[in-house]
């Protein structure tokens, strides 16, 4: 199946900062992307999709200017949380869908974001 | 909206035997896809299996298969022969229109010798 990776996995950073996550495509062109959210022992909820060269589209509740994302090209999707805060601190997740849109998504491994 | 209901917060089923975690949505849209997808304390997402709503015949992959009900909109997925790495959180989830997945709320299934 497709590959797709995310960096860093885990990241540790202060209060205040900000932080950005990588989702690449490896092995093939991801029109849309999707970036996840997940808190312990809970589902995946959806925080946006990205479509290479357009703006985000994010899901209700979620706060564009403190998760920013970009999808420059067509194997790369980027999550900046910024100024971030403790409350910010969860497992993201990045999944990516080939042209056809069959339905299925690959996922990325995941990065555990710690706001101390 | 979609909504994808997993009843079964948590399920524990013996080596070797076969147990069945349950799925229902709710949709008006009469075209999607339906995914079981497993989530192992590794937290990286790997998809079980795939349903075409209109695909009548049940998709089977090995000791995975499923049970579509598309009139009552269940999706049940069945693990036969279970194996202690097959111990992992199960999402159901729903694709359509929108082009995105909703998922379930997860099944916790343990794997005991």
């Amino acid at each position: 199946g497709a590959v797709v990776s995310q960096h860093p996995s885990w990241v540790i950073c202060k209060s205040g900062t900000s932080v950005k996550i990588e989702c690449r495509s490896l092995d093939f062109q991801a029109t849309t992307m999707f970036w996840y959210r997940q808190f312990p022992k809970q589902s995946l909820m959806l925080m946006a999709t990205s479509n290479e060269g357009s703006k985000a589209t994010y899901e209700q509740g979620v706060e564009k200017d403190k998760f920013l994302i970009n999808h420059a090209s067509l194997t790369l999707s980027t999550l900046t949380v910024t100024s971030a805060h403790p409350e910010d601190s969860s497992f993201y997740i990045c999944s990516a869908s080939s042209q056809g849109n069959t339905g299925e998504l690959f996922f990325g491994e995941g990065s555990r974001l710690t706001v101390l | 909206a979609q909504t994808v209901t997993q009843s079964q917060p948590e399920m524990s089923v013996q080596e070797a035997e076969t147990v069945t975690l349950s799925c229902t949505y709710d949709t008006s849209e009469s075209n999607y896809y339906l995914f079981w997808y497993k989530q192992p304390p590794s937290r990286q997402m790997i998809l079980v299996i795939r349903q075409e709503a209109y695909k009548q015949q049940n998709a089977t992959e090995n000791r995975f298969s499923v049970n579509f009900q598309k009139a009552a909109k269940s999706f049940s997925l069945k693990i036969s022969d279970s194996q202690l790495g097959d111990t992992a959180m199960y999402f159901c989830a729903f694709h359509g229109t929108a082009s995105k997945l909703t998922f379930g709320t997860g099944t916790r299934l343990q794997v005991t010798l």
